[in-house]
């Protein structure tokens, strides 16, 4: 157990629907990092959150979006599916620089869309 | 082009056989972390770098960091069926007090028996 929990682990859903993803970090992290893992664009990352802000912006659609709650646990919403959206999501949390603890992932949340 | 370019895509070596894998970065590095995730489950952390010239090791697992080169090398001594997976670098980048990780596209590791 890496101490990062997401929720669900599987989640198949038809086309055009919404589904939300959730990620409770490793206790004492501030920041959560939401990322896409798919075959052919390899990890990708979407978002950072820092203490129930955003701090940074990657490749995401959007049609999805994030937040941070101040029970840092974050949720990550994906609206108007594709097929193209199937892919592995993953959140990580990570300590302060220095640490020497990295970016700890959790096991990830596979979401299939048909 | 790609920010983190991983070498090679793909590798299969005999039990016992030592390997390298090798992870460049584009621009100058804050700081270097090797993961390695089993065929559709979570990354494990393995070693994270940060100083030119620095080598961590965990048990047959070496990684160092190149800064001149902006390069790190994993290497496996002596590899066994349990080093099995697909080995990913992520790199942390100046221009923020904690950023995200880029990744490289992995390198997938297979041991023969």
């Amino acid at each position: 157990d890496s101490g990062v929990t997401q929720t669900p682990k599987h989640l198949i859903t038809a086309t055009g629907q919404r589904v939300t993803l959730r990620c409770s970090p490793r206790s004492g992290d501030l920041s959560v990092y939401w990322y896409q893992q798919s075959l052919d664009q390899g990890l990708q990352f979407l978002i950072q959150y820092y203490n129930g802000e955003e701090r940074a912006k990657g490749n995401i659609l959007e049609r999805f979006s994030a937040q941070q709650f101040p029970d840092l646990h974050s949720e990550l919403n994906l609206s108007s599916l594709e097929l193209g959206d199937s892919a592995l999501y993953f959140c990580a949390s990570s300590a302060p620089l220095g640490t020497g603890y990295g970016y700890t992932f959790g096991s990830g949340t596979r979401l299939t869309v048909v | 082009s790609q920010e983190l370019e991983q070498s090679p895509q793909s590798l299969i070596v005999q039990e016992g056989k030592n390997l390298t894998i090798n992870c460049t970065s584009s621009k100058t590095l804050y700081g270097l972390y090797w993961y390695k995730q089993k065929y559709g489950e979570g990354l494990i952390f393995l070693m994270m770098l940060q100083k030119g010239g620095e080598e961590k090791s965990h048990e047959k697992i070496t990684a160092k960091l190149d800064e001149k080169k902006q390069q790190s090398s994993l290497h496996i001594t002596a590899s066994q069926p349990s080093h099995a997976g697909i080995y990913l670098c992520g790199a942390a980048y100046y221009g923020g007090s904690q950023g995200n990780l880029i990744f490289g596209k992995g390198t997938k590791l297979s041991v023969k028996p």
